[in-house]
């Protein structure tokens, strides 16, 4: 079983930390990795995508990936209220054959930032 | 530019009626999937569509039927309601290179069997 995890929540940060929100993955071949946030009763929405080691920088939002030992992380810096939401982590993970890749998502991370 | 758009957004159903839902994308995108997000569980997989004409089985495909009509237009259909099928449903499309953009969801439809 291919699986997508992300360390269980809820998180809570105060404004202006830096909220970490970590994933970890197994499947070895998956190239590319996502982040989706998703507000209460709204669908997710894409926010970040990173394909190749290291940092992928976006305004306040960071990606990091390490392919060696299998992890994804969003870090979001000066965190606003407006932050608070569900963060999912989607890899790709080739399915059967290996011909096809699909987006594999983990269950999520609700994130809280208190003002 | 709409994007992926569902209907309906809200529905109750009694138990052991039908219905379809449906989703239908302007993006010229080549896969189209249907998901189903519960508390706890995550967003699974009930059935994708590659490209059209074809469909397959996600992880969760029992009690579902999907028809891919055209390239724009991808349904889900509830033969016999259950309890159990309370949820709410994302449709989403890629373009072939999903690997690359990733899905766009759409907006949602959220069933309550009764």
């Amino acid at each position: 079983q291919k699986e997508v995890e992300q360390n269980s929540g809820p998180l809570s940060v105060p404004e202006g930390a830096i909220a970490s929100l970590n994933c970890t993955y197994s499947d070895r071949g998956s190239q590319s990795f996502f982040w989706y946030r998703q507000y209460s009763g709204k669908s997710p929405e894409l926010i970040m995508s990173i394909y190749s080691n290291g940092d992928k920088e976006d305004g306040r939002f960071t990606a990091q990936l390490n392919k060696a030992s299998q992890y994804v992380s969003l870090l979001i810096r000066d965190s606003q209220p407006s932050d608070s939401a569900t963060y999912l982590c989607a890899v790709n993970i080739f399915w059967n054959t290996g011909a096809n890749s699909k987006l594999t998502f983990g269950k999520g991370i609700t994130l809280s930032v208190r003002p | 530019n709409a994007g992926v758009t569902q209907t309906p957004k809200f529905q109750v159903l009694k138990t052991g009626q039908s219905m379809t839902l449906q989703c239908a994308q302007d993006m010229n995108h080549n896969s189209m999937y249907w998901y189903r997000q519960d508390p706890g569980m995550g967003l699974r997989l009930i059935y994708y569509s590659a490209s059209e004409g074809t469909t397959d089985k996600g992880e969760v495909p029992n009690g579902y039927n999907v028809s891919r009509l055209n390239k724009r237009e991808f349904s889900l259909r509830l033969e016999s309601a259950a309890p159990s099928q309370t949820s709410v449903y994302f449709c989403a499309s890629s373009a072939r290179q999903e690997f690359l953009y990733g899905y766009t969801f759409g907006s949602g439809t959220r069933l309550t069997v009764v």
